[in-house]
Order: C-alpha cells, then structure tokens, then sequence
C-alpha cells in the first residue's frame, strides 16, 4: 500500500527558533493537510493545500505558520518562532479520490 | 459546525469480549467516516473507511456501522485481544470544501488478559 512519510520522526527546538517539517506525500495526489494533536488532546486540522495554494486554514494556522509544496515532492510545514504551546505531534496527509492516508508523524519538542 | 463525540471515553474489558465503540456526529452532510487506531505516542493507522453510501465495511474482527441519518458510527470488535489494548479515534469528512478531517477525542480501550 502506498504511504505518506514524514522527517524528522523527532524534533527537539529552543522557544524562538524555526523549525520546517517534511512530508512526502503519495506521488499522485492533489490533496494535502497538516494536523496537529498535542499531548492528551484530539487532532485537530491546521490547513490543507490543493493546487499549489493553501484552500483552508483553521484558527490555529496564524501567521506564524506557513506550507509550501516547494519541488512537486515534498510538503512542508514551517513554524517561524516556536512557542512551548506548539509542541505537539504534527501528521501530514495526503487525498487521491476519497481517501485521506496519513503519515507517521513528527513529535515537536520545544523547550 | 461539525462536531464529533466518543462514547465512552474509556473502556476497560476482560480479553475475549465483544464491545462496541461509539462515533456520533452533529451534521450527517459527510463524505466519510473513517475509523484509526493510536497506541501511546504513536501515530495513526486506518482500520476502515466508510463512504457516505455505504452502511459497513468488515476488515478481520472489526466492523463499523454508519447510520448518516442519525449521526452515528459504532465500531464492533469482536473476541478482543490484549493486543487491540490502545485509543481509538473516529474522523469524519465534510462532503464539500477541502474534505479535511474533524476528529472525535477517542476511547482508551484496554483489553486485559
């Protein structure tokens, strides 16, 4: 079966710092989403991508967040100075027709 | 807005049980539902989907329901396992827009042995 991959698995930062999350989605989908689910807490959606340009971003994705699908391959999802509150474990997915498929994820550590 | 609920939380049964875990959602305009499992700190893996046209899907002890009409999602596990001991998580797709995902808080199920 085909699968999203995500680097890192692990990410520690400093408070402040920038930090760039990857993803590879499946080759032949035109959909993309970042989730995040912090410790003990539900996922909830952060924003999704289809045809190069963010289609919907929830309240959480302020200005401090930005994606970009920079070579037709990978999916990024940029924190510009993390705060404590943004530790979490943040899932990257990717739709074909129906289907979202999920990645493993990136735990953020930020200290 | 769509909003989606777990009952129960969490759930403690003796191995060899059957039980039935519960997805209810406020708005049934949905595309599909999609049942996962999470172990500690671990990610997410897709036990079944179900699409807004279908009434269940069966993959091995597991079986999920959907009723559209009244909201609602049961996951039936059958002669459980130690094994199946983890959070289970229901998310439902909105049938327009970006199609993106709202989850429901989970059951902590443990299977004892």
């Amino acid at each position: 079966e085909p699968e999203v991959t995500q680097t890192p698995s692990h990410q520690v930062t400093q408070m402040g710092q920038e930090v760039i999350l990857r993803c590879v989605p499946i080759s032949n989908h035109l959909y993309f989403y970042w989730y995040r689910q912090i410790l003990g807490q539900k996922v909830e959606f952060l924003v999704s991508f289809y045809n190069n340009e963010i289609s919907e971003k929830s309240e959480i994705f302020d200005d401090q967040f930005s994606v970009e699908r920079p070579d037709g391959s990978n999916f990024t999802l940029k924190i510009r100075s993390t705060k404590l509150e943004d530790s979490a474990m943040y899932f990257c997915a990717s739709r074909g027709v129906s289907r979202q498929f999920f990645g493993p994820g990136t735990r953020l550590t930020v200290l | 807005k769509q909003e989606v609920t777990q009952i129960p939380a969490a759930l403690s049964v003796p191995e060899g049980e059957n039980l039935v875990l519960n997805c209810s959602f406020t708005d049934s305009a949905i595309y599909n539902l999609q049942w996962f499992r999470q172990d500690p700190g671990k990610g997410l893996t897709s036990l079944l989907l179900i699409q807004s046209s279908q009434r269940e899907q069966t993959s091995g002890r597991l079986n999920a329901s959907l009723d559209k009409s009244s909201g609602r999602s049961t996951l039936y596990i059958a002669a459980s396992q130690p094994g199946d001991s983890a959070t289970y998580l229901c998310a439902v797709s909105a049938t327009s827009g970006t199609y993106k995902y709202i989850f429901g808080t989970g059951t902590r199920l443990k299977v004892l042995a």
